[in-house]
């Protein structure tokens, strides 16, 4: 059974500062998905990682991913307001027919002025 | 472009009480559909999903079931609700795997339930 596991699953953290979070997931695969939350929203679809080394870079947000080590990052830089929501990876299940992801916890981000 | 939507935004029911949301999406073809629930301050529960006309997975025994009649709608239903209900429910589309390359989900602007 697939595993995603992310961490920290709260984060509290300055205006200016970087900071990343991890996303572990415990079977092969390489498809992994970050999407965002504001509170009381639906999902929003952030980054689509395809394969080991991929890079993915929007404004101060950056998620890669390593297939060999089974993980992906989200590394935020110069972090502002506007970024507090909530986080999410996704793996796909890579057994044949599956058409289902597998979804990390969440990592609740507040950035404080 | 494609645009996924639900319906109610807000519900409020008694225990005992039937439910049924109702999803749709447009801009598409043969999309997979899926139904999320979300308690307040958690994670994601998968709890059906169709890859096509009549064909629904159950992801979660429990009092809920789905339904898809037309290619593009796909409605959750249940006959008598309990309190463990309550949440927000999350309907998503995605392309598929075989087609796309991956399984990108979108996700509509969701439905909160609460059951008292």
């Amino acid at each position: 059974e697939l595993k995603v596991e992310q961490n920290p699953l709260f984060l509290s953290m300055q205006e200016g500062k970087n900071y990343t979070i991890y996303c572990n997931y415990s079977t092969t695969s390489d498809r992994l998905y970050w999407y965002r939350q504001d509170p009381g929203k639906s999902l929003e679809s952030l980054f689509v990682l395809l394969s080991n080394g991929a890079v993915k870079q929007e404004g101060r947000l950056m998620a890669s991913l390593d297939t060999k080590a089974r993980l992906s990052t989200l590394h935020i830089t110069a972090a502002v307001h506007d970024l507090s929501a909530t986080y999410f990876c996704a793996v796909d299940i890579p057994q044949g027919g599956s058409e289902k992801l597998v979804f990390g916890k969440g990592t609740k981000l507040t950035v404080n002025p | 472009s494609q645009t996924i939507h639900q319906w109610p935004a807000t519900l409020v029911q008694p225990v005992g009480s039937p439910l049924s949301l109702e999803c749709t999406v447009e801009g598409t073809s043969n999309p997979n559909l899926y139904w999320y629930r979300q308690a307040a301050g958690r994670g994601l529960q998968l709890l059906f999903y169709s890859v096509g006309i009549g064909q629904i997975s159950s992801e979660v025994p429990q009092n809920l079931s789905a339904s898809r009649p037309q290619d593009r709608q796909f409605i959750l239903s249940s006959k008598k609700l309990l309190l463990s209900d309550s949440g927000f429910y999350l309907c998503a589309w995605s392309v598929g795997r075989p087609l796309a390359g991956h399984n990108e989900q979108f996700f509509g602007p969701g439905t909160r339930l609460t059951v008292l």
